[in-house]
C-alpha cells in the first residue's frame, strides 16, 4: 500500500497561515490525496483533496508538487479551532485506505 | 454533527466476548466503513461495503466480521475479544465507491477488561 509521512507536531500561531507538509513518494497514477483532521473527542473530517492540480476550499488550499510526490495542506489563517490532528491519506480508488501518524497542529493564541 | 449515528456510545465487556456495534449511514450514503483507532496502532481502515456488498477489507482480524442490511445500516461483529480490542470504533460513510468524502461518525469506545 501507498504510504504517507508527515511531521509528528507542528505549531503556529492564530491567524497566521500554515503549512502542513506530506511526502508520498511511493504515489501511483491514480491515486488520489485526501486530508483529514481529527478534533479531540470527535471523528475525522475531510478537509479537501485533489489529483494532480491544487485545489481550493472555504476550509483550506491543498498544494501538489508536478511529480506528486509530495504536497501541502493550506490553512490560510489558523484559528484556535484548527488545532487538531492532520492525516494526509493516499486513496487507491477505495482499496485500503491508509491513515497515516498525523500531524498533532497546536494553534497558539 | 456528520449524519452518521454510531451506537452504542460506549461498550465495556470481558475477554472471550462478543459485542455488536451498529451505525446508520447519512441519508442517501450507499458506502460504509469501518475504522480501528488505538494509542498504538493509529486509525486502521478494518473493511468497506457499498450498497449491501463488501468492496474492500483491510487489516480485519479474521475474528471480526461486519455486514450491511438492506436499509443500508451496518454492523460491525467482533468475537472472542482480547484486551487489545480496546478501541475507539467508527463507522464512516460516502455516496458512491470510491474519491467520495467520507462522513464519520462519533464512534464508539470499546473497552475489553
Amino acid at each position: 500500500d501507498a504510504k504517507t509521512t508527515q511531521p509528528n507536531s507542528m505549531e503556529s500561531n492564530e491567524e497566521e497561515p500554515v503549512h502542513l507538509p506530506c511526502n508520498h513518494s511511493t504515489i501511483s497514477g491514480t491515486d488520489y490525496i485526501h486530508w483529514y483532521r481529527q478534533l479531540p473527542s470527535q471523528g475525522p473530517e475531510y478537509v479537501i483533496h485533489g489529483l494532480t492540480s491544487n485545489v481550493n476550499n472555504r476550509m483550506a488550499s491543498l498544494a501538489i508538487a508536478e511529480d506528486r510526490k509530495s504536497s501541502t495542506l493550506i490553512l490560510h489563517r489558523a484559528t484556535l479551532r484548527d488545532a487538531a490532528v492532520y492525516y494526509c491519506i493516499l486513496d487507491n480508488y477505495g482499496q485500503n485506505f491508509v491513515f497515516g501518524p498525523g500531524t498533532r497542529l497546536s494553534v497558539l493564541p | 454533527d456528520s449524519g452518521v449515528t454510531q451506537t452504542p456510545k460506549h461498550l465495556i465487556t470481558a475477554t472471550g466476548q462478543r459485542v455488536t456495534l451498529r451505525c446508520s449511514p447519512r441519508s442517501g450514503d450507499l458506502s460504509v466503513y469501518w475504522y480501528q483507532q488505538s494509542l498504538d496502532q493509529g486509525l486502521q481502515f478494518l473493511i468497506q461495503y457499498y450498497n449491501g456488498e463488501e468492496r474492500a477489507k483491510g487489516n480485519i482480524l479474521e475474528r471480526f466480521s461486519a455486514q450491511q442490511f438492506p436499509d443500508l445500516h451496518s454492523e460491525l461483529n467482533l468475537s472472542s475479544l482480547e484486551l487489545g480490542d480496546s478501541a475507539l470504533y467508527f463507522c464512516a460513510s460516502s455516496l458512491g465507491l470510491t474519491q467520495e468524502t467520507q462522513y464519520f461518525g462519533p464512534g464508539t469506545r470499546l473497552l475489553v477488561l
